[in-house]
This record gives structure tokens, sequence and C-alpha cells, in this order.
């Protein structure tokens, strides 16, 4: 199946800083990208979607500001936590879709983010 | 509008016997079903998929999915589990709905414990 990849996997960094998540679609192109947000025990929780070449659109509540999301080509989405604080701290995942209404989505492996 | 319900959110059976995760949908247009696994700290990994084709859907590692539309459900079945099935498991919905962006909507998850 298709990849996508996910960098860092783990990453800690200090409150205030900012913190940058890759992800690439490696063999294949990603017209859409999906951001979620999972905390311990709970599913998924989708942040914003990202078409290539476009702003993202983020769910309610979550602020754009502060998660900056880049697509800026079709196999590579960046998320951007500015200004990180402990409650930042969670599991992030990407996903991407290749075009049409019923392509399954791959999923990175996940970033552990720690603020301390 | 769509939506997923996973009625367990946890299910313990033994090795060697059958295991069955329920879930149920809601969507406004023809859906796609996926089952999706996760492993601590791991990314998600597809199980299978239905796109109105064949109802019944087999994936990997010898679990399969039944789409009945009349009971809007799609439960995923293994006949015999092994102890490396134990993991958190989705069920995801998209429906294909041009104005989403093939959002994908996650159900809550069910941990899948399977014992000696």
């Amino acid at each position: 199946g298709a990849v996508v990849s996910q960098h860092p996997s783990r990453v800690i960094c200090k409150s205030g800083t900012s913190v940058k998540i890759e992800c690439r679609s490696l063999d294949f192109q990603a017209t859409t990208m999906f951001w979620y947000r999972q905390f311990p025990k709970q599913s998924l929780m989708l942040m914003a979607t990202s078409n290539e070449g476009s702003k993202a659109t983020y769910e309610q509540g979550v602020e754009k500001d502060k998660f900056l999301i880049n697509h800026a080509s079709l196999t590579l989405s960046t998320l951007t936590v500015t200004s990180a604080h402990p409650e930042d701290s969670s599991f992030y995942i990407c996903s991407a879709r290749a075009a049409g209404g019923n392509t399954e989505a791959f999923f990175g492996q996940g970033t552990r983010l720690t603020v301390v | 509008a769509q939506s997923v319900t996973q009625l367990d959110s946890h299910v313990s059976v033994s090795e060697g016997t059958p295991v069955l995760l329920r879930c149920n949908y809601s969507s406004s247009y023809s859906p796609s079903l996926f089952w999706y696994v996760q492993h601590p700290n791991k990314g998600l990994q597809l199980l299978l998929k239905y796109t109105s084709a064949a109802t019944l859907v087999k994936g990997i590692n010898g679990f399969e999915a039944e789409f009945k539309k009349s009971e809007t459900s799609f439960h995923l079945t293994k006949p015999s589990a092994h102890m490396s099935d134990a993991a958190e498991y989705f069920c995801v919905v998209s429906d294909r709905n041009p104005g989403t962006a093939s959002k994908l909507t996650f159900g809550t998850g069910t941990r899948l414990q399977v014992t000696l």
C-alpha cells in the first residue's frame, strides 16, 4: 500500500517555542491531507483539512494561528505548533488521500509532542 | 452529515476464539466505510474498506466485514483471534459528498484485548 511518512516520531520542546511536523506521501500525490490530534485512549480529532496550494480548513475550536498548516506540494504538508504550551502535548497524526471520494486514507506514524 | 457509532469501547476474547467488533453508521450519501487498526503509539493501518462493490469485504490478517445497508452496520469479524490482534480498532465513514473534501469521520474506537 501507499506510504505516508511523518517526522519526527517524537519531540520534546520547551514551552514558548515552535515545533514543525512534516507529513510526506512517498509514492502518490496527496490532493488532500488531514491533521488529527489524539488524546490518550481517545479517538482521533480532526484539526484541519488541507488541499495542495490552498489555505487549510480548520475545524471548529482549532486555533489557526496556533496550528499553522502548509500544503505547498502534492507530497508534503507541515503542521507547525507555535508558542507551544504543555496543554499542546499530544499525539498528532497526519493522513493523506489521493483524489476521489472512495479512496482510503493513509496515515503517518504519528508524532508524540511533549511540551515541558 | 455522517456519523459512526462503535458500540463497544472494550472487547476481550480468548486466543483462538472469534472476534466481533460492532459498528453502525449514518450517512446522507452512499458511504465508503473503513476499518483501521492502531497499535500503541503508532499510526493507523487500513484493515479493509467498502466502496459499493461486494458487501462482504475481506481484509488483511484474516479480518472481514459485511456491509448491511438495511441495518446500517459494518461489523468487523475474525474467526480466530491471535495475541497480535490486541490493539485499538476504528470504524470510519466517508460519505463521498464532494462538498466535504472527502472528510473521514471516526468512531470512538474499540480496544481489543486477547487473553491466553
